[in-house]
């Protein structure tokens, strides 16, 4: 079945140790996402490729970096994670900017 | 930005019982979206409904577009339909409303 995987599904990592959390897609869709869900709120959208253009969103902190190789790859970088950055991240894909956003299960990170 | 409200924060329901959910957004949009969140934390597609009413089984969704709302509909709720539902919108980019929490007791 076609998908967005996700991986790996925890990560815990130390105050101010880089960590990549990364996502796959089957289903060749040229838009990727990533988003940040923390505890009883809403996903909130981090930044997006629509193919090979990167768009962040405004308020989305420095220390978050994204990369995508490839059209089925797509990697969220966190330099030096917080105790704030621990949440659920959710990587999403559409065939385009304003149609079906299929989400992937999620990291979810813990930072100690 | 778009803002986005959905009511009512938390439902609880008795097995059987039927239940509407709703999502007001500020402007017009080019899409909208409904998900299940299950306790694993994953999103589930329920619909994509910029416009129109669909069903799905026991849940259907209306969106009137020109009225800036939609509705969930679930019928003859059970307990595997707890969760959160979140409605989403996008214009420029997805926005997503803060949920309704819904409980369904045996």
């Amino acid at each position: 079945d076609a998908m967005v995987i996700q991986n790996p599904r925890y990560q815990v990592t130390q105050f101010g140790k880089p960590v990549t959390l990364s996502c796959s897609q089957t289903l060749n869709h040229n838009v990727m996402y990533w988003y940040q869900q923390k505890s009883s709120q809403a996903p909130k959208l981090l930044f997006h490729y629509y193919d090979k253009d990167f768009n962040n969103e405004a308020d989305t902190p420095d220390n978050f970096q994204s990369r995508r190789p490839n059209t089925s790859f797509c990697f969220l970088d966190i330099r030096s994670p917080g105790l704030g950055d621990a949440a659920m991240y959710l990587c999403a894909t559409s065939r385009g900017p304003t149609q079906t956003q299929y989400f992937g299960p999620g990291t979810r990170l813990l930072v100690l | 930005g778009i803002q986005v409200e959905q009511s009512p924060p938390d439902l609880i329901l008795q097995e059987g019982a039927n239940s509407t959910l709703r999502c007001n957004f500020s402007d017009s949009v080019n899409n909208l979206q409904w998900f299940h969140q299950n306790p694993w934390g994953q999103l589930i597609n329920l619909f994509y409904i910029p416009s129109g009413t669909k069903q799905n089984g026991r849940l259907s969704a209306t969106t009137v577009a020109t009225e800036r709302y939609s509705l969930l509909y679930i019928s003859s709720s059970q307990t595997t339909d707890s969760g959160v539902y979140f409605c989403a919108v996008v214009s420029n980019d997805m926005r997503f409303g803060a949920g309704t929490r819904l409980t369904v007791k045996p």
